[in-house]
């Protein structure tokens, strides 16, 4: 079956480092996206792996295995307007995750 | 560059009746898929369309259809909505290959 899990909810305080984690199972594979959802807006691109290891893009910073499924996106520096859901997809048909949503405390 | 356009943002329909929604995608994108998300079950895919041929299909009953023309515009229609069918409606487009999808800012649907 296809299959993408994200744990549903995590908090972290402002200037902290938090990790979300995505596993998936999916017929095909090509290549994993992370976006970013604010509340009653539409997700946003945030970053894309279709290799394995680690992609940086600034604060944010998104690592894949292929060979074991799974995907994480690191947030640095945390800063209150990270709080928002954050959605992985599998590609081949964007397949989705439920998404976590990121609770930011002071 | 115009980003993906979505039309209604709102809509208010009751049990039973049908709705057409509307996506028109980036220019020169000729992927338009549809989601459907609610809080419960996040973002669930409907449909893709390619060319005005429908690529591929989630797991929604028969109800949920779609079209796409020639100007790879693309519409979405529920027919004999429930309540159910309340949530907010997003299209992303895509260019060509397997590249990132931008979204539209969505339709919320509440069906009452």
């Amino acid at each position: 079956g296809q299959n993408i899990d994200q744990p549903t909810e995590m908090t972290a305080t402002e200037g902290a480092i938090v990790q979300i984690n995505c596993t998936y199972q999916t017929s095909g594979f090509n290549g994993l996206f992370w976006y970013q959802q604010h509340a009653g807006e539409a997700p946003t691109f945030l970053s894309y792996n279709v290799l394995d290891g680690l992609e940086e893009k600034g604060r944010f910073s998104s690592f894949l295995s292929r060979s074991k499924g799974y995907s994480y996106l690191l947030l640095k520096e945390l800063q209150m307007k990270d709080s928002a859901s954050y959605l992985c997809a599998a590609i081949y048909q964007l397949i989705w995750g439920a998404g976590t949503k990121l609770i930011i405390k002071p | 560059k115009a980003g993906v356009t979505q039309t209604p943002r709102y809509l208010i329909k009751t049990r039973g009746q049908q709705v057409t929604l509307s996506c028109s995608p980036i220019s020169g994108h000729r992927s338009v898929s549809w989601y459907q998300q609610t809080p419960g079950q996040g973002l669930q895919f409907l449909f893709e369309y390619f060319s005005e041929t429908q690529r591929n299909k989630g797991n929604f009953p028969g109800r949920f259809s779609g079209r796409q023309f020639s100007n790879s515009r693309s519409e979405m229609n529920v027919s004999t909505l429930e309540l159910g069918d309340s949530a907010l409606y997003l299209c992303a487009s895509r260019p060509v290959g397997n590249t990132e999808a931008f979204f539209g800012q969505g339709t919320r649907l509440t069906v009452v």
